[in-house]
């Protein structure tokens, strides 16, 4: 069955270091991956999309996520994170063979200043 | 333009209660979802639908049910409520891939159901 695993359950960081999030899926075929943020009492909104092509892509607000088809992995990175940066991160495969769009556990981020 | 619109925000039931979450989408996008998110477990896809007419089962559909009649709409149905059903439910609507267009979904407001 397909499936979505987020490593980082709960990450804490302080205004200026590097983030990365962990991302692995299991399907084989052709997928879709995305991240999704969802900010306190809001809807998830989309951060990047992987298609196709260059498989370093980048989002909005300075994030960009590296896919690696070897590993089977789509991991979140930003260089220096933000307070409002403070949300929780889900990562999203969408497989062309079930329709199924299925989301991992979640990873959320507490930025202090 | 609207989005994803869903009503009501928030409900309280009572057990044994029913109701239905209401779901509608302007963007004419073939495939609509309804997740629950709850602490510490993401997002978990109930039903889902790749066109009108056309249902089918996510990862915990027992305790639900969906129809699709119109492109627009995609009602979600608990027939008995029950504790375990209170949860933040999510519609969401993404166009259908291959269409030459990355299948982006788009979200609701979400809806806090309580049961209680």
């Amino acid at each position: 069955a397909q499936s979505v695993s987020q490593h980082n359950h709960h990450v804490i960081l302080s205004e200026a270091a590097s983030l990365e999030l962990g991302c692995n899926y299991s399907y084989g075929g052709t997928v879709n991956l995305f991240w999704y943020v969802q900010y306190p009492g809001q809807h998830l909104q989309l951060l990047l999309k992987y298609f196709s092509g260059d498989p370093l892509v980048k989002g909005i607000k300075g994030f960009e996520a590296e896919f690696i088809k070897s590993k089977f992995s789509f991991n979140l990175r930003k260089p220096s994170v933000q307070w409002s940066d403070t949300a929780e991160y889900f990562c999203a495969v969408n497989n062309y063979n079930t329709d199924k769009l299925i989301f991992g556990t979640g990873t959320r981020l507490q930025v202090f200043p | 333009n609207a989005g994803v619109t869903q009503t009501p925000k928030f409900r309280i039931l009572k057990i044994g209660q029913s109701m239905t979450l209401q779901c509608t989408q302007d963007m004419n996008h073939n495939y609509m979802y309804w997740y629950r998110q709850d602490p510490g477990m993401g997002l978990k896809l109930i039903y889902y639908s790749v066109g009108a007419g056309i249902t089918d089962k996510g990862e915990v559909p027992n305790g639900y049910n969906v129809s699709r009649s119109t492109t627009e709409d995609f009602p979600l149905r608990l027939e008995l409520a029950a504790p375990s059903q209170t949860s933040v439910y999510f519609c969401a609507s993404s166009p259908r891939p291959g269409t030459g267009s990355v299948p982006e979904a788009f979200f609701g407001q979400g809806t806090r159901l309580t049961v209680v």
